[in-house]
């Protein structure tokens, strides 16, 4: 099973600062087959980034992915107050399909 | 529009089992594969298994094998997860989520999610 590890735990920041978040497998995924997710407080989760770098339909393009083989990365580059989110990463190169634990940004 | 709509909430006791439905509209059912992904209070997301609708086809996480089964009806458009003998560590939003039949896809469409609460 691949192990995906993300950090930070917490990422605090103000609106219009750019966030960084890093997801590590504990194995290569094939060919960038990654993605992210956003989750809100009570809602289900939204796909943002698939294949590692493709934003998923109506993502803004503040929103960036990339990365491959074991290292991934989230990039928001000017957080919108509707971005403080919990975000997951994902990746579905190898079966079971496998989950980091999240990482959330918060309002500092 | 594209849209996965689930059951209610569930109550049920240790041991008990519960089944969970997913109803998709606005695209063909048949066309794509149905996952389901569980998230205990407070916790992160966890795959629990995924179904072929058109044919029926399943394969589920090792630590649900033996006590979760789904299935499809392609007359209704709907996939169905139940889960047996549970405990209070079943305690979770379940979740559907559509992936497109590419061999590597991620999850594009997720249901609202459903409440499952295993208590005594």
């Amino acid at each position: 099973e691949v192990v995906l590890t993300q950090s930070p735990g917490t990422l605090s920041l103000s609106p219009g600062e750019r966030a960084t978040l890093s997801c590590r497998a504990s194995q290569s995924v094939g060919s960038s087959y990654f993605a992210w997710y956003q989750q809100k407080p009570g809602q289900a989760p939204r796909l943002l980034i698939f294949d590692a770098s493709s934003r998923a339909t109506g993502i803004p393009d503040r929103f960036s992915g990339g990365g491959s083989g074991t290292d991934f990365t989230l990039t928001i580059s000017r957080l919108e107050p509707e971005d403080f989110a919990v975000y997951y990463c994902q990746q579905y190169g190898n079966s079971p399909w496998t989950f980091g634990q999240g990482t959330k940004v918060e309002i500092k | 529009q594209v849209q996965l709509v689930q059951s209610g909430a569930e109550v049920k006791k240790p041991g008990a089992s519960v089944t969970v439905s997913c109803k998709a509209s606005g695209y063909t059912f048949t066309n794509y594969f149905m996952h389901w992904v569980r998230q205990a209070p407070g916790q992160g997301l966890e795959w629990t298994g995924i179904i072929n609708p058109s044919v029926g086809g399943t394969s589920y996480a090792q630590k649900f094998q033996g006590r979760v089964t789904m299935t499809s009806d392609t007359s209704t458009s709907t996939v169905y997860m139940e889960m047996s003998n549970l405990t209070s560590e079943d305690t979770a939003v379940y979740y559907c989520a559509r992936q497109s039949q590419l061999l590597y896809d991620a999850f594009d469409i997720w249901g609202q999610g459903t409440m499952v609460t295993v208590s005594s």
